[in-house]
C-alpha cells in the first residue's frame, strides 16, 4: 500500500445525473476526510469519518451529497442530480487517528466536470 | 468565524530565499500545517507547528506565533521545482483542516 487512492481520476457527466466516487485510504488509517477544491482555492472540508462513523459534515454538504464508509475502510461520495456548480476536484485524505501531528495524507483526487 | 489569509501570488529567483506569510482567525486551534501542491496534483505535507517558534526541516522552515495568529513558511536555496501552490491550514477543535486559498509561488531562473 503506497498511499491514498481514488477512483475515477476524472469524471464528465451531464447535469442532473448521479455520480459516485471511491476512496481507499492508507491501510489501518481510521480517519478519512473528503474535501472539495476549485481552481485557485484551497481545499474545503466536506465530511469526516472515524472508522465507519460519520462524525462531522460541513454545511456545504447539501442533501444531494451523501458519503459512506460502511466497513471502516474505503469510502464513497455520491452526488445526486449534479449541477454545474458541483464541478471541482474532490480530494480524499486519511490519517492515523494517533493524535499529535497526525498528518493527513491526500489522494490524487477525482476531477468532476458537469456539463 | 474562520478566516485564513495568505498572499495569492509570489515570485522569487532561483537560489534565493522566500517567506510566505499566513494569518488566521479560527474557533479553536490544534495545530497549523503547510502543504505544497503542484498543479493538478494532491497536496503533500511540508510542516506542522503547534507550539510557538521555528521548526526547521532541510530547506524548509515554518514559524508560529499563536498570540498573533501568524505563521510563515521559509524556503531557502530555491529551486525551479519549488514552483507550486503553498497551502496554510489550521486544525481547529475537530480534526478537519481549514485551508487558506494558497499562495502560488513562481521561481524564475
Amino acid at each position: 500500500d503506497t498511499g491514498v487512492s481514488q477512483d475515477p481520476r476524472h469524471k464528465i457527466t451531464k447535469r442532473g445525473q448521479n455520480v459516485t466516487f471511491r476512496c481507499d485510504p492508507i491501510s489501518e488509517h481510521n480517519r478519512l476526510y473528503w474535501y472539495r477544491q476549485t481552481l485557485g482555492q484551497g481545499p474545503e472540508f466536506l465530511t469526516y469519518f472515524q472508522n465507519e462513523a460519520q462524525l462531522e459534515k460541513s454545511r456545504l454538504l447539501s442533501d444531494r451529497f451523501s458519503a459512506e464508509r460502511p466497513k471502516g475502510s474505503f469510502s464513497t461520495l455520491e452526488i445526486q442530480r449534479t449541477e454545474q456548480g458541483d464541478s471541482a476536484m474532490y480530494l480524499c485524505a486519511s490519517s492515523s487517528g494517533a493524535g499529535g501531528m497526525e498528518e493527513q495524507f491526500f489522494g490524487p483526487g477525482t476531477r468532476l466536470t458537469v456539463l | 468565524g474562520q478566516n485564513i489569509d495568505q498572499p495569492t501570488e509570489m515570485t522569487a529567483t532561483e537560489g534565493a530565499i522566500v517567506q510566505i506569510n499566513c494569518t488566521y482567525q479560527t474557533s479553536g486551534f490544534n495545530g497549523l500545517f503547510w502543504y505544497q501542491q503542484h498543479a493538478g496534483e494532491a497536496p503533500t505535507f511540508l510542516s506542522y507547528n503547534v507550539l510557538d517558534g521555528l521548526e526547521e526541516k532541510g530547506r524548509f522552515s515554518s514559524f508560529l506565533s499563536r498570540s498573533k495568529g501568524y505563521s510563515y513558511l521559509l524556503l531557502k536555496e530555491l529551486q525551479m521545482k519549488d514552483s507550486a501552490s503553498y497551502l496554510c491550514a489550521v486544525r481547529g477543535a475537530t480534526n478537519k483542516l481549514i485551508f487558506g486559498t494558497g499562495t502560488l509561488l513562481a521561481v524564475q531562473p
